[in-house]
């Protein structure tokens, strides 16, 4: 069965410590991995896709990193304005452009 | 470039009421899909379109609910009756097949439906 989880549920950092999100995978045939943002009362914004393992991406503070089982999304030095729910998606072969989302990590940056 | 629309952006209706979301993807795009999310279940699929044909409705909980998508920059997704157990936040997203597809999904800000 296809799956996807993330880990933790809810992470709280302190303003600069850095650290990382986990989505893991079981599935055949991984086309490619997206990562999101979600803010409250917004959609899912559009971060990073992964194509194969081995691939990293990068965009200010954040660093997306994937092997064959598992993404990290690294978070440097984070700010408060960093605080959102970050999801992760997968696209396999066998249902073209269909997602499976994993269920989200809250992450919450204090100053 | 303008993003996904979505509206109305808050509905609160009561139980058996009729109630229809509207959505306008970005331009260009040939993949339109509705999703649900909630606390308990998180963001599901509930149908996708491409060239406005439904291409999978696996994910509608019930009869109760359809969509339509009448030409390539519009959408409706429809509840009728509506159920107390319909109140979520409903996404419409959409994407380019192009470059075979496997490109990144683009959301609307939500529905956010409340059924009395």
């Amino acid at each position: 069965e296809d799956q996807v989880t993330q880990s933790p549920e809810a992470l709280r950092l302190q303003e600069g410590e850095s650290s990382s999100l986990n989505c893991s995978y079981t599935v055949s045939g991984l086309r490619g991995l997206f990562w999101y943002r979600q803010d409250p009362g917004k959609g899912p914004e559009f971060l990073f896709t992964l194509y194969s393992a081995g691939e990293e991406k990068e965009k200010e503070r954040l660093k997306a990193t994937l092997t064959k089982k598992e993404s990290f999304l690294h978070i440097t030095a984070p700010k408060p304005e960093d605080s959102a729910t970050y999801l992760c998606a997968v696209h396999i072969s066998r249902h073209f452009n269909k997602f499976y989302f994993g269920s989200g990590t809250k992450l919450n940056v204090k100053p | 470039d303008a993003g996904v629309i979505q509206s109305p952006r808050h509905e609160v209706t009561e139980m058996g009421q009729e109630v229809t979301l509207r959505c306008k993807p970005i331009s260009g795009h040939d993949y339109l899909f509705w999703y649900r999310q909630t606390m308990m279940r998180g963001l599901e699929l509930l149908i996708y379109f491409n060239n406005n044909v439904p291409i999978d409705d696996s994910g509608m909980p019930e009869d109760r609910f359809s969509a339509k998508m009448p030409n390539a920059s519009f959408s409706t997704l429809k509840i009728q009756p509506s159920e107390p157990r319909d109140s979520a936040v409903y996404f419409c997203a959409s994407s380019s097949g192009r470059q075979g597809g496997n490109q990144p999904q683009h959301f609307g800000d939500g529905t956010r439906l409340s059924i009395l």
